[in-house]
Formats: C-alpha cells, sequence, structure tokens
C-alpha cells in the first residue's frame, strides 16, 4: 500500500481564498484523522471520521473549517475564508480503528498571506 | 481536560548513548501512542502501548497505566534518531491528545 496521502503539499494563497486539502487513507481503515501542527499550539486534532461519518469535530476551530468524507477513499478538509492564522501543516492520518496504530500522511504545509 | 507532560523538552546525545523519554498523563486513557517526527517533517508512529512492555530493534517502551506514565527508551541512539518525540493519549471521547514533545538531537 502506498500509506496515506496527501494533497497538495504545499499551498500557498491569499487571505479570504478558499482551501481544499485532499487525503486519501490507506485501503481498509475504518478511521480517518484530520490533525494541525504550528509552533504555538502543537498537534491538535481537528476531525475524525469512522467510516465514513464524522464522529467528533469537536477540535475545529471555527466554523470557517469543514471537512468531508464522501466515500471511503477519500477526504478533504476546507477553510472558506482563509485567515494567516490558518497556516500550519494538516497531516492526515488513518488506523484501522480506535487505539489502534495511526498511521500519517506527508502533510500540506499551509502559508495564508 | 486531560494534561500530557513530556520530558526532557530537550535532549543532545551523543552517538552510541542511551536515553529515556517520559511522558506523564493526568487521567486514565484507554491508549497511547509514541511518534517520531523526523526533521523532515515526517511523522512516524512508533508504538501503540496504553500498558505493559514493547520492544522494536534499539526502541523500547514501557506504560505504568495505573501510575500515569510512560518511558521510550532508546539505546544505541543514532544521527538518525534525531527529530522530535511526541507521547500522544486517547480517552474515553476517542480524542487523541499530544505531548509538547520531546526534541532530541544525536550528535555524530
Amino acid at each position: 500500500d502506498a500509506g496515506v496521502i496527501q494533497s497538495p503539499r504545499h499551498e500557498v494563497t491569499e487571505m479570504g481564498q478558499e482551501v481544499t486539502l485532499r487525503c486519501k487513507p490507506i485501503s481498509g481503515h475504518d478511521y480517518l484523522f484530520w490533525y494541525r501542527q504550528t509552533m504555538m499550539r502543537g498537534l491538535e486534532l481537528l476531525i475524525y471520521f469512522n467510516n465514513n461519518v464524522p464522529i467528533d469535530d469537536s477540535g475545529m476551530p471555527e466554523d470557517r473549517f469543514s471537512a468531508k468524507m464522501p466515500n471511503a477513499s477519500f477526504s478533504t478538509l476546507k477553510i472558506q475564508p482563509s485567515e494567516p492564522r490558518d497556516s500550519a501543516v494538516y497531516f492526515c492520518a488513518s488506523s484501522l480503528s480506535v487505539g489502534k496504530t495511526q498511521y500519517f500522511g506527508p502533510g500540506t504545509r499551509l502559508l495564508v498571506l | 481536560g486531560i494534561q500530557v507532560e513530556q520530558s526532557p523538552p530537550d535532549l543532545i546525545l551523543q552517538e552510541g548513548a542511551n536515553s529515556t523519554l517520559r511522558c506523564n498523563f493526568s487521567d486514565s486513557v484507554n491508549n497511547l501512542q509514541w511518534f517520531h517526527q523526523n526533521p523532515w517533517g515526517q511523522l512516524i508512529n512508533l508504538f501503540y502501548i496504553p500498558s505493559g512492555t514493547k520492544q522494536n530493534g534499539r526502541l523500547s517502551a514501557t506504560t505504568v497505566a495505573t501510575e500515569r506514565y510512560s518511558l521510550l527508551y532508546i539505546s544505541s541512539s543514532q544521527t538518525t534518531d534525531s527529530g522530535v518525540y511526541f507521547c500522544a493519549v486517547g480517552t474515553g471521547g476517542f480524542k487523541t491528545i499530544f505531548g509538547a514533545g520531546t526534541r532530541l538531537f544525536v550528535k555524530a
């Protein structure tokens, strides 16, 4: 398996623009997680899905953030409108079940100017 | 919410030395993982260890859930061990909460 795939790897955008981050989990994994990493706040769990259903989105910072998982092999994290404080590395991870090993994608480095 | 504290925050080792990293958590957890983030930013899962001891090559980990701590041992350190080591705990709500990490630099 190719592992967790994220795209784009880097994104530079201007404040106010919509940003869409994409993730393909490892085939067969039932759980998908979106994390954000910043210098100030470290690693944070934003939202996670089980069998394509959002289970806990309490980590999503604001209504500007939304995440979807239309099928078992694809998820998106959208920021609309983006702000400079959204600049961070966004990681997607998947696992077979909660409590089991999480496998991370390479991350998307987002810079909002 | 649950607090996760890692120590030491920074560690410099000479290649070949051994080290112990510690993770303390403030409440009962149902899972605990150790991760390594290499200097290129890639996160790698090292251990899933809610309790007991596991070993993988030069790395081993022990979690004493009743005393709310976990230890990560690195033996015969190599320069490729450099990076940040994170402890992450899971609570009943299935959230994963990360500690601030231990930044390790191994000198050649």
